[in-house]
């Protein structure tokens, strides 16, 4: 599995969008982006993916550069619900069974 | 919207115990795995389960555990002889056909005392 590297730590404040980068730069190119979170111990929750295209869904947006070496999560107006430990993971399409690789994350704290 | 489920949500066991971690994957999802999580550090993958066989364990993943799909709704981890190092979180999750993503269960808390 590619690695990824996020940092260890941001703040935002309520109300305002978080933006939470991501970088894997030894991307194959059949592997996808996926964002998780998990919110103090509970498990793991999905949040989106994508290959190459921005995705976009109810809980966030997935930006992906064009050359793949990095991707931004965007919660566009975070809540104090939103603190968590975000996840970035790349690997091939689940239909093929791989297992998930999970890194150290990056703490996101909400702040009113 | 279908969830994993794991039952019990939290299990106190004395060191050298037997205990059993249960789970019931999304209906109609072919992939299983466990996962497990100590207290203050990564989720790490153990084991992986497909067509009633293993198909991928971690190195974590020793002969102290076991996983079984016992009947069509269940999907087990048995830790044999339980040890101090074994408390963490555990958790099971799911992938059906497709490109839809890994569901997780919000785990069981295993103490071992």
């Amino acid at each position: 599995d590619a690695k990824t590297t996020q940092p260890p730590s941001m703040d935002c404040a309520e109300g305002r969008a978080a933006n939470l980068p991501c970088n894997h730069s030894t991307i194959s190119g059949n592997e996808y982006v996926y964002w998780y979170r998990q919110i103090h111990s509970q498990g793991p929750q999905y949040i989106i993916h994508g290959l190459k295209n921005n995705e976009t869904n109810e809980m966030a947006s997935l930006i992906i550069t064009e050359d793949r070496k990095s991707s931004t999560l965007i919660l566009p107006h975070a809540t104090l619900r939103d603190t968590a430990v975000y996840y970035c993971i790349v690997r091939p399409p689940m239909e093929y069974g791989n297992k998930l690789v999970f890194g150290a994350g990056t703490i996101l704290r909400v702040k009113s | 919207e279908p969830e994993v489920t794991q039952t019990p949500s939290h299990q106190v066991t004395q060191m050298g115990q037997e205990v059993i971690l249960r789970c019931v994957p999304i209906s109609n999802h072919l992939y299983f795995y466990w996962y497990r999580q100590i207290l203050g550090q990564k989720v790490e993958f153990l084991v992986s389960f497909y067509n009633n066989e293993i198909s991928e364990k971690s190195e974590i993943f020793d002969d102290q555990f076991s996983v079984e799909r016992p009947d069509g709704s269940n999907f087990t981890l048995k830790i044999r002889s339980t040890k101090l190092e074994d408390s963490a979180m555990y958790f099971c999750a799911s992938i059906g056909t497709g490109r839809s993503p890994l569901h997780f269960g919000n785990g069981t808390r295993l103490t071992v005392t």
